[in-house]
């Protein structure tokens, strides 16, 4: 099994706070990545990082930012959560080089609720 | 527009029995495609992986098929457990960027009942 940790599993919290979704990955990837998924419905990439001090955001918008100051961490922050950032977040992480064929692995996502 | 459809949307399934799942996409440039199950309130976890050349490709009881050429695939599930119960969601990767961007179905949610 792939080791890649979230935390918190599970948050509920009221509007206007300022929430950190923690994620860490021990096996040296360099590409991490963070996804929401409601329920029935895909997952839709909100960032990526390539490796150290590289961000991007995905494709769908979102008002989180996150950063990657180191290979193993990878955190996602709301500066101010609001009920329409309830939903599942979901990191995950890959190897460098063949970059469309490896493997994303998952970590079991914060299910996140904004009240 | 780049997507993916899964079909059935839902599936219920008697415990032994074999099922098969759907996914057609209409992702180009193809790079890559991806089935993973995902159990309620966890990741998901990565079954096959298969490239262009490839039509087929096993994990233990799970086969996946490809069609390049009508871009379909399947996953066949042979005597299923109770453990099989879950999302399982197909994912299409192109050729278009250096991350090799992904494209998500939705998933059809099996349930296996004894």
């Amino acid at each position: 099994e792939a080791d890649i940790y979230q935390t918190p599993r599970y948050l509920v919290i009221g509007t206007g706070k300022k929430i950190t979704l923690e994620c860490s990955q021990t096996m040296g990837h360099d590409k991490m990545y963070w996804y929401q998924q409601d329920p029935g419905m895909e997952l839709h990439l909100i960032h990526y990082s390539y490796g150290v001090n590289s961000t991007e955001k995905g494709d769908l918008s979102s008002e989180s930012t996150v950063s990657r100051i180191r290979t193993e961490h990878f955190p996602l922050t709301l500066e101010s959560a609001r009920p329409s950032h309830t939903s599942q977040y979901l990191c995950a992480s890959s190897e460098r080089g063949g970059p469309h064929n490896q493997p994303q692995h998952f970590g079991d996502g914060t299910r996140l609720s904004i009240l | 527009k780049n997507q993916v459809e899964q079909s059935p949307q839902s599936l219920i399934i008697l415990e032994g029995k074999n099922c098969t799942l759907q996914c057609n996409y209409t992702v180009s440039p193809f790079s890559n495609l991806r089935w993973y199950k995902q159990d309620t309130g966890r990741g998901p976890v990565s079954l096959t992986i298969m490239t262009f050349s490839e039509n087929t490709k096993s994990n233990g009881r799970y086969t996946a098929t490809l069609d390049a050429d009508t871009k379909q695939s399947s996953l066949h599930i042979t005597a299923s457990q109770l453990s099989d119960s879950a999302s399982y969601i197909c994912v299409v990767s192109d050729r278009g960027s250096t991350l090799g961007r992904l494209y998500f179905g939705r998933g059809t949610q099996l349930t296996v009942w004894p």
